[in-house]
């Protein structure tokens, strides 16, 4: 079974500035890889789809890099609106969530 | 719009049977290319994928749960139920349900506002 890290588990980072998040797959699940954004007390959002692709109405300052095993969700320029749990998922096979990645403010 | 709306119990005992509705809107499960799916949450832990369900009634269940999980949909209704037996309070968690999105297969774009249960004597 494939499984899905992500680190750092918190990330603490100043408003204004860039955030990098890693999620790395046992095996490759190819460019089957979507990004989500949960905040406290509500369903996830779907960011990323297809490793790189924005989903509809998701701002450019999150961008999804990767193949394979070794993906990057970065957020250019930090919002407050963007502290928030930022979840991987690979769905080559069956869909299985990372543990997630805390974005904190510094 | 699509909205997705999760009911059930609220507390179940252990051993019992789990059974969920999902009552959606703004789409058809007997539209081909349509899914949905159940998610859950632990209290401050990671997502958890359960279930899907598609239009032509191809379902799929986590390898490691299938054996406890049925899903099932009725078209007339909108609805698409889960039923999770022999609970535990492992099993506590907030359910979602979700439609899947069209463009990329198992990723979701819609997600109901989730239902917390909780599995206890």
């Amino acid at each position: 079974e494939i499984v899905m890290t992500q680190s750092p588990a918190t990330l603490s980072v100043s408003p204004g500035e860039r955030a990098t998040l890693s999620c790395r797959a046992s095996q490759s699940v190819s460019s089957n890889l979507a990004w989500y954004q949960q905040k406290p007390g509500q369903a996830p959002r779907l960011l990323i789809y297809g490793a790189s692709t924005r989903a509809t109405g998701i701002p450019a300052r999150f961008s999804g890099s990767g193949s394979g095993t070794e993906f990057t969700l970065t957020i250019s320029s930090l919002q407050s609106e963007d502290f928030a749990v930022y979840y991987c998922q690979q769905y080559n096979n069956w869909p299985l969530f990372g543990g997630g990645t805390k974005v904190e403010i510094k | 719009q699509i909205t997705l709306k999760e009911s059930g119990p609220t507390l179940v005992k252990p051993t019992q049977t789990l059974t969920l509705t999902c009552t959606f809107s703004g789409f058809s499960l007997s539209t081909s290319g349509v899914g949905v799916g159940w998610i859950r949450q632990p209290p401050g832990k990671a997502l958890e994928w359960l279930a899907l369900i598609y239009w032509d009634d191809d379902k799929r269940y986590s390898p490691s749960l299938k054996s406890r999980l049925t899903i099932t949909k009725d078209t007339s209704k909108n609805q698409v139920v889960l039923t999770m037996t022999n609970m535990d309070p492992v099993d506590t968690a907030t359910y979602y349900c979700a439609h899947l999105s069209s463009i990329a297969a198992r990723t979701i774009d819609s997600w109901g506002q989730g239902t917390l249960v909780t599995v206890s004597s």
